[in-house]
């Protein structure tokens, strides 16, 4: 079966650590650009972090830029998310999220430019950061 | 910083149409897509590349795209529509993914 699961979120004190992990199955892990997107509660979703598929680009939102690092192991199909320094607006849904990427990325019949977009989500892991 | 915009909510009765907006700058150069999510699960793409529908997407949901605006429409509106309606594109310089704040449609 083709899947995403999340796990090791929990409660953490602020500037605390917590190092989420996801396990994929029923796909090709290394074909695929990866993603974290987050979603407090009662919120909209935000994306965390990227990682390509031939580890050629990580990138992050600046609203975690230095304090958390994304990193992904092929051979156990797995992505991570390392956070550090953990604040209380990091509280949230976590989601571990497979990107796809189009064919060509400019339509010339529009001459508008397609995006990457996420084809399969997990079904996420909760962090809370509180005192 | 690059946002794309949506209304917090849209409310209709069942069967009528429901119109759901988006707007950013970078529209007018690169696609919306939109996501649905109901409550407690996982988003699902509904519309990709302003227009299109995925298999498995009712009929009833359908895109469109003008100047720096996309919309998703939903005609005949269901009450298990009734969800949260995320756009997505990226942003033109960083290609960083951007969600928009996201519209909660109620159906009753």
């Amino acid at each position: 079966e083709v899947q995403l699961v999340e796990s090791g979120g929990g409660l953490v004190k602020p500037g605390g650590s917590l190092k989420l992990s996801c396990a994929a199955s029923g796909f090709t892990f290394s074909n695929y650009i990866m993603n974290w997107v987050r979603q407090a509660p009662g919120k909209g979703l935000e994306w965390v972090s990227s990682f390509s598929s031939g580890d050629a680009y990580i990138d992050y939102a600046d609203s975690v830029k230095g304090r958390f690092t994304i990193s992904r192991d092929h051979a156990k199909n797995s992505l991570y998310l390392q956070m550090n320094n953990l604040r209380a607006e990091d509280t949230a849904l976590y989601y571990c999220v497979r990107e796809k990427n189009p064919k060509d990325y400019y339509d010339f019949l529009t001459n508008k430019w397609r995006s990457n977009w996420s084809d399969l989500w997990g079904q996420g892991t909760p962090v809370t950061v509180s005192s | 910083s690059y946002e794309l915009t949506q209304p917090p909510s849209v409310s209709v009765s069942p069967g009528q149409t429901a119109r759901i907006t988006c707007s950013g700058d970078a529209l007018s150069k690169k696609y919306a897509y939109w996501y649905q999510q109901k409550s407690g699960q996982a988003p699902v793409l509904v519309i990709y590349e302003d227009t299109k529908r995925p298999s498995g997407i009712p009929e009833r949901f359908s895109g469109s795209s003008s100047g720096t605006v996309a919309t998703l429409t939903i005609n005949g509106a269901q009450v298990e529509d009734e969800a949260g309606y995320y756009c997505y594109s990226t942003d033109s310089n960083d290609n960083h993914r951007l969600f928009g704040g996201g519209t909660k449609l109620t159906v009753l």
